[in-house]
């Protein structure tokens, strides 16, 4: 039982280019989420899915596009980084209200 | 629209001794759930307790425990015998009926040996 992973955990990125962030949960969970975190805030909600094939806007979601096509996997993609994507992406899975799941986080760079 | 707020930015205690973070928050709704989460040095984001709005019983796990004001809106945590492996970010949230989770900015927990 791995839990939540992360793939990758670090990348470095120029401006414009693109890249995808793979979370798997193996704990058959509903809910999977993204976020970011900035030096001196608190994790932000990007994109979210209630299940399978469904997904939704978070608080920050401008420049970010998700996938949902299998229950275990979530998918975050960066189509153009701009250096303000510059942070450490978390994803959390949880069956709805009760306790979220964190991966280990990804450390995005872009410059 | 729902906030959490955390006004210490950096607390520090002393090995063995208590210490409380305080955490105050808004929102519309009458039944909620609210979290301290910690995040050592290895990033990894922990649960430490939870409290879900509708007990007024305060929620205990260990040496960690709530002081819930739902009238006041607070929700602090108090460490108790202070332990070195406690030395994290601690983070607050409110978990909305939409299920997401709302985050005050964190407060960075210093033990001294």
């Amino acid at each position: 039982n791995a839990g939540v992973t992360q793939t990758p955990k670090f990348r470095v990125l120029k401006t414009g280019q693109s890249m995808t962030l793979l979370c798997a949960q193996d704990m058959n969970h509903e809910y999977m989420y993204w976020y970011r975190q900035d030096p001196g805030m608190g994790l932000r909600l990007i994109h979210y899915s209630v299940g399978e094939g469904t997904t939704a806007k978070g608080e920050v979601p401008d420049g970010y596009n998700v996938s949902r096509l299998k229950k275990q996997n979530f998918l975050l993609g960066l189509e153009s980084a701009a250096p303000s994507q510059t942070s450490v992406y978390f994803c959390a899975s949880d069956t709805g209200g009760y306790e979220q799941y964190f991966g280990p986080g990804t450390r995005l760079t872009v410059t | 629209a729902q906030t959490v707020t955390q006004s210490q930015p950096e607390m520090s205690v002393q090995e063995a001794e208590t210490v409380t973070l305080s955490c105050t928050y808004d929102t519309s709704e009458s039944d909620y759930y609210l979290f301290w989460y910690k995040q050592p040095p290895s990033r990894q984001m922990i649960l430490v307790i939870r409290q879900e709005a509708y007990k007024q019983q305060n929620a205990t796990e260990n040496r960690f425990s709530v002081n819930f004001q739902k009238a006041a809106k607070s929700f602090s945590l108090k460490i108790s015998d202070s332990q070195l492996g406690d030395a994290a970010m601690y983070f607050c949230a409110l978990l909305d009926s939409n299920y997401q989770l709302i985050w005050g900015a964190g407060t960075k927990l210093i033990i001294k040996p």
